[in-house]
């Protein structure tokens, strides 16, 4: 299985909002709702942000949400912080009953 | 509060089997709702899934790592465990344990992660 395709990295500055992008297939992003984020800071585990395509769970901001179309999901980080300069990856359940993660992305606050 | 911890050796020579263990700890383990899984990160790139393996040690693995993992529950510790043989350098990576939920397949909970290098 190859991995979700998602840009290498993306930038903005403090206040501003970014949109990352995660591209599958029909095998997975496009046929579940079935999505996850995840931010991780160097160093430390992976963060939660956001599941089956655009829910928060309890405690993550509302500067984060997801959404979903065809096979391409996307996470968008509204009011940019300095605090949200980590890397982010998307998670995608698939049709054989796997889990398939993005590449990644490095999100840098200007 | 759910924690995950994984223990296992660091040093893995090649060839062999590489061994971890998790402890959870904070309930939930025997429930119904969740996959205990394991993922793992090589030294500077991105996440890769291993495997989730259920409560009743229904496993479901990675196709590019079946031929050689294998995923094992010990409910009676609130344990799972992952045994991965004929390593490679390749194999060197951050090992993390993690919770994923039965019913959206998130990982909720994760451990630190344990280093794990392949080496001679």
């Amino acid at each position: 299985q190859s991995a979700l395709t998602q840009p290498a990295s993306v930038s903005g500055s403090p206040g501003q909002s970014i949109t990352i992008s995660c591209i599958g297939t029909s095998s997975d992003v496009g046929s579940y709702s079935l999505v996850s984020w995840y931010q991780q800071h160097p160093g430390e585990a992976p963060k939660l942000m956001i599941y089956e395509a655009s829910t928060r769970p309890s405690g993550i901001s509302n500067r984060f949400s997801g959404s979903k179309s065809g096979n391409t999901a996307s996470l968008t980080i509204s009011g940019l912080q300095a605090e949200d300069e980590a890397d982010y990856y998307c998670c995608s359940y698939t049709s054989s009953s796997t889990s398939i993660f993005g590449g990644g992305t490095k999100l840098t606050v200007l | 509060q759910v924690q995950l911890q994984e223990s296992g050796p660091g040093l893995v020579k090649p060839s062999q089997t590489l061994s971890l263990t998790c402890t959870v700890s904070g309930g939930s383990f025997n429930s119904d709702a969740y996959y205990w899984s394991w993922i793992r990160q090589h030294p500077g790139k991105g996440l890769e899934w291993i495997g989730s393996i259920y409560y009743t040690e229904s496993a479901y693995y990675n196709p590019s790592l079946k031929n050689r993992l294998t995923l094992s529950v010990d409910a009676s510790k609130n344990q799972f465990s992952l045994k991965l043989s004929s390593v490679t350098a390749a194999d060197t990576a951050v090992y993390y344990c993690a919770r994923r939920s039965y019913s959206d397949y998130s990982f909720d909970f994760w451990g630190q992660g344990t280093l794990v290098t392949v080496s001679s």
